[in-house]
């Protein structure tokens, strides 16, 4: 077990509405990646937190946007759901000064 | 469980024997790969790691080989057993110095361990 925890474990959600999805870790690494995983495609980088600031993005539109809190856990929000947006999504944790990155179970979405 | 990866190339192997999962690389100036295994409703989980300065490294049942030449790097599982059995992800890192250093996965395998 890598000790990150992602609610809710799945989720349905119609077009145009909005979601939040949680991540948090037991480790106290201060860094954390969000990915979205298309079923039969790998994870697709959307953004990296690292100390409640945005660290990098990824290609995806500003309709999906995060926050960080100072207990290291963060959120992952999608305005506006488009039925593409169905699917599973990845935080991760990332050990300081490596590139080991402790990924949770998924939230699965999906839009109908 | 979740079902990850319905279109993926796919790979059967006999329970004990060995196993390869080949992956290609978009970027040369790549710096890291690392190998992921996921398994139905989870997410990945780290199997090895290798840096672009090395072609070769072990771990337990594991190997990575890195070949820059060609972009090609592969994964070896010796004496393959059921709990084998999942996706295997390729990825690549890009290190920087400032902002993220996210990863870059590949396409996947699926690997199916024939008892």
């Amino acid at each position: 077990e890598t000790g990150v925890t992602q609610s809710p474990t799945h989720l349905i959600k119609t077009r145009g509405q909005q979601v939040t999805l949680r991540c948090s870790s037991q480790s106290g690494h201060n860094t954390v990646s969000w990915y979205q995983q298309a079923l039969g495609q790998g994870p697709q980088f959307i953004f990296q937190y690292y100390r409640e600031e945005e660290n990098g993005r990824g290609n995806f539109p500003p309709r999906f946007s995060g926050l960080q809190f100072p207990n290291y856990s963060s959120e992952l929000n999608v305005n506006a759901l488009e039925l593409d947006d169905s699917a599973l999504y990845l935080c991760a944790y990332i050990r300081a000064a490596t590139y080991e990155q402790y990924f949770g179970p998924g939230t699965r979405l999906t839009v109908t | 469980g979740e079902s990850v990866g319905l279109h993926l190339p796919t790979l059967s192997v006999q329970e004990g024997d060995n196993s390869i999962i080949n992956c290609a690389y978009s970027n040369s100036a790549s710096d890291y790969f690392i190998w992921y295994k996921q398994e139905s409703g989870k997410g990945p989980q780290f199997i090895i790691d290798i840096r672009s300065n090395m072609d070769k490294r072990q771990g337990q049942r594991v190997t990575v080989l890195l070949n820059k030449t060609v972009k090609h790097l592969s994964l070896q599982i010796a004496a393959t057993q059921p709990g084998d059995s999942a996706v295997y992800f390729c990825a690549e890192i890009l290190v920087k110095w400032a902002g993220a250093n996210n990863l870059f996965f590949g396409t996947g395998t699926r690997l199916t361990v024939i008892p």
